[in-house]
């Protein structure tokens, strides 16, 4: 069972299309991250939320658009994408930014057409 | 800047032999901490075992134990009585308080029945 919750499982969307990632977790975590994986290559970070307020954004371009509404929750708004964006996309939270281990949700993957 | 190295992209395990997947890192930081992540088929990247710098103890979590040697800057994991579910990439991650994780560029385990 996983503990982050990822919606919709797959995504394929076209480049003119509007679409958005949810991410949800009840464990009380603070910080809360999306990363962007292609296949066989390590986690990439995009952006990092910390109580609520983000706080890391490793340069992604606009076309992405994080948002936390709460503590729970994070989504991310993709618009305009471009079929390189195809990816799997992982949300994860962890206790605080200091020490504590991150916790994946099962991702969403993202074909761009 | 933080490099997490894994040496062997891919390895190959008999059912209930043991394997041992490399990781080194390269750090002036005395306070980090160390991960090994699983990613099966699934897609899910799941905590394997953790290690804190300061600790001499090599962690242990069932058939999962790490060979940590913090001069060699090296943290590999052992994985004993291997099962075919242990099949999947594996990921060594270094993080340093207060910042982001650096991943390594995985190993492909295979597990032969």
């Amino acid at each position: 069972d996983t503990e982050v919750t990822q919606t919709p499982k797959h995504l394929v969307m076209g480049m003119t299309n509007k679409k958005s990632l949810k991410c949800e977790q009840h464990m009380g975590h603070r910080a809360m991250y999306w990363y962007k994986q292609k296949a066989k290559k390590p986690p990439e970070l995009m952006f990092v939320y910390s109580y609520e307020k983000l706080s890391i954004n490793e340069s992604v371009p606009s076309r992405f658009s994080p948002e936390c509404p709460n503590s729970s929750l994070l989504n991310l708004h993709l618009h305009a994408l471009q079929p390189e964006d195809s990816a799997l996309y992982l949300c994860a939270s962890s206790q605080d930014l200091i020490r504590s281990p991150l916790h994946f949700g099962n991702g969403t993957r993202l074909t761009v057409t | 800047a933080q490099t997490v190295t894994q040496s062997q992209p891919e390895m190959s395990v008999q059912e209930a032999e043991t394997v041992t997947l490399s990781c080194t890192y390269d750090t002036s930081e005395s306070d980090y901490y160390l991960f090994w992540y699983k990613q099966p088929p699934s897609r899910q990247m799941i905590l394997v075992i953790r290690q804190e710098a300061y600790k001499q103890q090599n962690a242990t979590e069932n058939r999962f134990s790490v060979n940590f040697q913090k001069a060699a800057k090296s943290f590999s994991l052992k994985i004993s009585d291997s099962q075919l579910g242990d099949a999947a990439m594996y990921f060594c991650a270094y993080r340093r308080p207060g910042n982001q994780f650096y991943f390594g560029t995985g190993t492909s385990l295979t597990v032969i029945p």
